[in-house]
């Protein structure tokens, strides 16, 4: 199985910050990275697909890059509604498989 | 507008069954493979299962391997998680998700809003 290794597990930030949460798979994935937001008591929203691309409707201040086995996901300019816990997602292998998540809160 | 309902989340006890519904609606569901994904309280989220569009390619998790079972109905536009042998370990919000995409590897751009099952005595 792809295990897919997040760091930190959590972090405390304020508005208007630059925030920043790496990915690594423990081999390649091929791109099959994604990014999804997850607030409490409802499900996981796809941010970012295929390592790099914005979904329809995400603000621009969120934004993927990386390949091979490592990848990050940025966030410009926190905005309040961002606070929230976020997973990456290999969907090249099966077992399709998650990032334990990272908390983004506020400082 | 695409939706994704959950249903048949119970109280069961250990060793127990159940089975959970995914009603689709607002799309081609016929056309897409079909995910499930759980998530225990107070945890992360993990892939339970998957089924492509006939129903004819089943995936799963090692966890769950030889207890749960995927399938769908296509003219009922339902997709299916039927769990024997429950254990404990298996209480969690189970999440029905798509791609709407033909590939396998689609990411999952569309969620129901889960179903909870508990597993205790």
């Amino acid at each position: 199985d792809i295990q897919m290794t997040q760091s930190p597990s959590s972090l405390s930030a304020s508005v208007g910050d630059r925030v920043t949460i790496t990915c690594r798979g423990s081999q390649t994935i091929n791109n099959y990275l994604n990014w999804y937001q997850q607030k409490p008591g409802k499900a996981p929203r796809l941010l970012v697909y295929a390592a790099s691309s914005l979904q329809s409707g995400v603000p621009s201040r969120f934004s993927g890059s990386g390949s091979g086995t490592d990848f990050t996901l940025t966030i410009s300019n926190l905005q309040p509604e961002d606070f929230a816990t976020y997973y990456c997602h290999q969907s090249y292998r099966t077992p399709q498989t998650f990032g334990q998540g990272t908390k983004v809160e506020v400082k | 507008e695409v939706q994704l309902v959950e249903s048949g989340g119970d109280l069961v006890q250990p060793g127990g069954s159940l089975r959970l519904s995914c009603a689709g609606s607002g799309f081609t569901f016929s056309n897409y493979w079909m995910h499930w994904v759980r998530q225990a309280p107070g945890e992360g989220l993990e892939w339970v299962s998957r089924i492509n569009s006939d129903g004819s390619v089943t995936n799963y998790a090692d966890s769950i391997e030889g207890r749960f079972t995927i399938s769908r109905d296509n003219a009922k536009n339902t997709l299916y998680l039927q769990m024997r042998s429950l254990r404990a370990e298996d209480t969690a919000v189970y999440y029905c998700a798509t791609g709407l995409k033909i590939l396998a590897v689609a990411p999952f751009a569309y969620w129901g809003q889960g179903a909870l099952v508990t597993v205790s005595s």
